[in-house]
C-alpha cells in the first residue's frame, strides 16, 4: 500500500522560509516523479511543483518559481519542498502526490498546513 | 481564478445520474488525452477517480465515467449514492510552464 506522509508545516512569518518533507513507502520511490499540490483554505487545488524520478528535472508553477525548490533523496524515499520568501498567499495545505506521468496524481498524502502570517 | 472552469455546484437524487463539466482550452484539455477527476471529502486528501479522460483506477466504482469533447471534459456519476456527496475537481496536463492545471471544483450534493 502506497503511503505518503508530509511534515514540516506550521505558522511562519512573511518573508521567512519553511521546508516541507514527504516520506514515501509502499512503492519504488526512485521510479516515479513526485509532485506538490496545494490547497488554500476553502479554495481549489493548485499544482505547485514536480520533480522527475531521478531528480534531474524540476517544474514549477509561475506563482512559486524562483522562491520554491523541490528536491528528493531517493536513498531516503523522501521528497522535499524548500519554500523561501513566503507570502500570505502561500498559506495552504500542501499535499505530496505520486505523479502518474500523464498529468495525474494517483496517491496523495494527508497534507501539511503552512500558514504565513 | 482556476485555469479550468467547473460549475460550483451540482445535485441529484439517489439513483439519478449527474454530469459535471470542465471547460479548458486548446492548450490543455483540447490538446491532450490526459484529463483527470478527483473526489475530495471535507478535510481529506483528494482521490483519483478518473485518469486518461475515461479510465478508472482499480477500486473506483463503474458508476463513475469520464468523457471529453473538444475543450470540454465531463464526469458522469450514475446511480447516485449518499457517499458520492463530495467535491470533485478536474485536472489536465497542460505542458510547458503550466504542467498541470485544475478546475475550481464542483460541490456535488445528493438530495
Amino acid at each position: 500500500e502506497v503511503q505518503l506522509l508530509e511534515s514540516g508545516g506550521g505558522l511562519i512569518q512573511p518573508g521567512r522560509s519553511l521546508r516541507l518533507s514527504c516520506e514515501a513507502s509502499g512503492f519504488i520511490f526512485s521510479s516515479y516523479a513526485m509532485s506538490w499540490v496545494r490547497q488554500a483554505p476553502g479554495k481549489g487545488l493548485e499544482w505547485v511543483s514536480t520533480v522527475a524520478a531521478s531528480g534531474t528535472y524540476t517544474y514549477y508553477a509561475d506563482s512559486v518559481k524562483g522562491r520554491f525548490t523541490v528536491s528528493r533523496d531517493n536513498s531516503k524515499n523522501t521528497l522535499y519542498l524548500q519554500m523561501d520568501r513566503l507570502r500570505a498567499e502561500d498559506t495552504a495545505v500542501y499535499y505530496c502526490a505520486k505523479y502518474t506521468g500523464r498529468g495525474g496524481f494517483d496517491s496523495w498524502g494527508q497534507g501539511t498546513l503552512a500558514t504565513v502570517s | 481564478q482556476s485555469a479550468l472552469t467547473q460549475p460550483p455546484s451540482a445535485s441529484g437524487s439517489p439513483g439519478q445520474s449527474v454530469t459535471i463539466s470542465c471547460t479548458g482550452t486548446s492548450g490543455d484539455i483540447g490538446a491532450y488525452t490526459y484529463v483527470t477527476w478527483y473526489q475530495q471529502y471535507p478535510g481529506k486528501a483528494p482521490k483519483l477517480m478518473i485518469y486518461d479522460v475515461n479510465q478508472r483506477p482499480s477500486g473506483v466504482p463503474d458508476r463513475f465515467s469520464g468523457s471529453k469533447s473538444g475543450n470540454t471534459a465531463s464526469l458522469t456519476v450514475s446511480g447516485l449514492q449518499a457517499e458520492d456527496e463530495a467535491d470533485y475537481y478536474c485536472g489536465s496536463y497542460a505542458g510547458g510552464n503550466n504542467f498541470v492545471v485544475f478546475g475550481g471544483g464542483t460541490k456535488l450534493t445528493v438530495l
